[in-house]
């Protein structure tokens, strides 16, 4: 089944205590995204990979990091959490085309809470 | 202004009825719209896109008007299924090596009995 994976799903911390939240995808995609959403401010963009070893901003990248070291996986790392952090996370991917937009696959989400 | 723009609702409808949904934009130079459907705390999906001369698919009829930077969102005969939310996405071009998009913050709609 072509899918986007997350884990966790649910995540509960503690300010400044590092973690990583996984995805991953099986449908060979070049383009893979991490969003966060907030109420009233939708999603909201925080990297993207177009690529192995190609990752880039978007537009809240302050205090988390990604890594793109295989095509299949986007791991997100915040490496000391604060509590304005506690959202819901997604990640997506897509097959990439310079001419036009490709429909994103979404993982489930992950709900993080920062105490 | 906001990039995209959506009355965030809740519209609330019998079953059967009709509803709409509208989307601004503010980049003219836009190049493609869509609809995606997220239900209460799960991810979003891809509902429809929109194309200049609009579509339909099923009970769901997508529109766009250039000229006003908006695109809508019809629903007839609203069954309890198609409660969500309805996020409008739009794709603003190349931007610094990427395509940006922009997601709405979406309108809920509840569908009553």
């Amino acid at each position: 089944e072509a899918q986007v994976t997350q884990n966790p799903r649910y995540l509960i911390t503690v300010t400044g205590k590092k973690l990583t939240v996984t995805c991953s995808q099986n449908m060979n995609h070049e383009y893979m995204s991490w969003y966060r959403q907030d109420p009233g401010l939708g999603l909201r963009q925080i990297y993207y990979s177009m690529n192995v070893e190609v990752t880039d901003k978007g537009d809240v990248p302050e205090g988390y990091k990604v890594s793109r070291k295989e095509k299949r996986n986007f791991p997100l790392i915040l490496e000391s959490p604060s509590p304005n952090q506690t959202s819901l996370y997604f990640c997506a991917s897509s097959a990439f085309s310079s001419s036009s937009y490709n429909e994103q696959f979404f993982g489930p989400g992950t709900r993080l809470t920062v105490l | 202004r906001k990039e995209v723009e959506q009355d965030p609702g809740p519209f609330n409808v019998p079953e059967g009825a009709t509803v709409a949904f509208n989307c601004t934009y503010s980049n003219s130079a836009s190049q493609s719209f869509f609809w995606y459907r997220q239900d209460c705390r799960k991810e979003p999906k891809l509902l429809m896109s929109v194309y200049s001369s609009g579509n339909e698919d099923g009970r769901f009829t997508a529109q766009l008007n250039r000229a006003s930077q908006y695109i809508s969102l019809l629903i007839r005969d609203s069954k309890l299924s198609d409660s969500a939310t309805y996020l409008c996405v739009v794709n603003q071009g190349w931007s610094g090596g990427y395509q940006k998009v922009t997601f709405g913050t979406g309108t809920k709609l509840q569908v009553i009995p």
